[in-house]
């Protein structure tokens, strides 16, 4: 298994404003990838974050909304941009860390935008 | 959209009964992780089962997976109340280029005492 830690756990904010929520994984992890939560649903992926370059963004999801660092093999960020009551959802990192794509979850940053 | 689809929505059993969670998806697979989740937190990771397997045990829980059905199916035996959560199948696609996971809906299971 993997240890994965994000903070903050929750947070309340405003419309309007952004919020960065950081991933750390210990050194076993290959990938990491972000994933949101919406009230009730299951999970989407938003993205798979990189090392040292852009991140890969599915269908529906862009840069300019949530752009994503991974700075080094270990550390990412999430940025919520410009926020929205839609944006209320729980948001999950993730890594993988055997060639069969096993990931483990962090423990979620549950977001209430007002 | 959603790789996977599961059954039921909502499960109720009583302690110590069995619980069953199915899972259906589209495409041919890498493989097929089931994940725990309690009143939204995290995801517990359970089982992984790879495409040339045909059935993992882990404790109480026994995976099946039948890929010409493109189903899997999760088995808690004698349930407890602490098994009370969301589980939900997640496939890895062998199309795509990366390792990416797509997951079905999830089944809320209660565990009454």
């Amino acid at each position: 298994s993997a240890v994965i830690s994000q903070k903050p756990s929750r947070d309340i904010c405003q419309r309007g404003t952004s919020l960065t929520i950081q991933c750390q994984v210990d050194s076993q992890v290959t990938m990491m990838f972000w994933y949101r939560q919406q009230p009730g649903q299951s999970l989407t992926l938003i993205a798979t974050a990189n090392q040292g370059s852009e991140a890969t963004y599915e269908s529906g999801f862009v840069i300019d909304k949530f752009p994503i660092s991974r700075p080094n093999l270990t550390f990412s960020t999430l940025t919520v941009s410009n926020m929205s009551p839609e944006d209320s959802s729980i948001y999950l990192c993730s890594g993988s860390v055997t060639s069969y794509n096993e990931q483990f979850f962090g423990p979620g940053t549950r977001l209430t935008v007002l | 959209s959603q790789q996977g689809e599961e059954d039921p929505q909502a499960l109720s059993i009583q302690e110590g009964e069995n619980a069953t969670m199915n899972c259906s998806y589209k495409t041919s697979i890498n493989n097929l992780q089931w994940y725990r989740q309690n009143s939204g937190r995290g995801l517990v990771h359970l089982i992984l089962i790879r495409s040339n397997e045909r059935e993992k045990h882990s404790g109480r829980l026994r995976v099946t997976l039948d890929t010409s059905k493109k189903s899997s199916s999760l088995l808690i035996t004698a349930s407890r109340a602490a098994d009370t959560a969301s589980y939900f199948c997640a496939t890895d696609p062998r199309s795509g280029g990366y390792n990416k996971l797509i997951f079905g809906a999830g089944t809320r299971l209660a565990v009454h005492p």
